[in-house]
């Protein structure tokens, strides 16, 4: 079964930081961009952006560009959200999820890791 | 950036009723569209991807269509585990954005 295992999140003071881990099993990441989503309490999806199959090319929304950085280790089929400058509005359920091909639709998901940024 | 309106908001039905979403693309999307239903305490999952190819294993009872800028999620005979929200993505380009979600609740 293709799944990703997300591990990482918690509680994090404002302006502090905090990196997510997501593990793929049952495909090889290094096939695929990935991509990353957040749901505020009781929002909707956002998507904040991806990562090119090989690393090197990424996406980022404005909301998060040039705080949040996404990489990976393909040898270790694992990828990365690392936050920095945290604010109270990143309090959210992140996400990972595969893409299907370049500019694509997403699936599978990660079962989703909560980020609460409070003092 | 390309915005996604769906609605409605909020949408109550019973079990063995038909009901539509609909989702409204800011501009021409072509067929770039994906349906994803969440439950909660879940992740999304995905439904409906090129806005009318069912995935597979998903009942067919779920029906998509339209292209260029309006799209449907038809829901046939409602079932008990289809209450969730439903989020409708494109992908037409970057940065790709969702729908803000409807809520399918048992009247």
């Amino acid at each position: 079964e293709e799944q990703l295992v997300q591990s990482g999140g918690g509680l994090v003071q404002p302006g502090g930081s905090l990196t997510i881990s997501c593990a793929a099993s049952g495909f090889s990441l290094s096939h695929y961009w990935m991509s990353w989503v957040r749901q505020a309490p009781g929002k909707g999806l956002e998507w904040l952006g991806n990562i090119k199959a090989d690393g090197s090319d990424k996406y980022y929304v404005e909301s998060v560009r040039g705080r949040f950085t996404f990489s990976r280790d393909n040898a270790k089929n694992s990828l990365f959200l690392h936050m920095n400058s945290l604010r109270g509005e990143d309090t959210a359920v992140y996400f990972c999820a595969r893409e299907f091909s370049t500019v694509s639709f997403i699936s599978p998901w990660g079962q989703g890791t909560q980020v609460t940024v409070s003092s | 950036d390309i915005q996604m309106t769906q609605s409605p908001s909020t949408l109550s039905a019973s079990v063995g009723d038909r009901v539509t979403i609909t989702c409204r693309a800011s501009q021409s999307i072509s067929s770039w569209l994906a349906w994803y239903q969440q439950k909660p305490g879940e992740a999304p999952n995905l439904l409906i991807s090129d806005a009318s190819n069912l995935e597979s294993g998903v009942p067919s009872r779920f029906r998509g269509s339209g292209s260029g800028t309006e799209f449907t999620l038809t829901i046939n005979s409602l079932q008990p585990d289809d209450f969730a929200t439903y989020y409708c993505q494109h992908y037409n380009n970057h940065p790709y954005t969702f729908g803000q979600g409807t809520q399918l609740e048992m009247k």
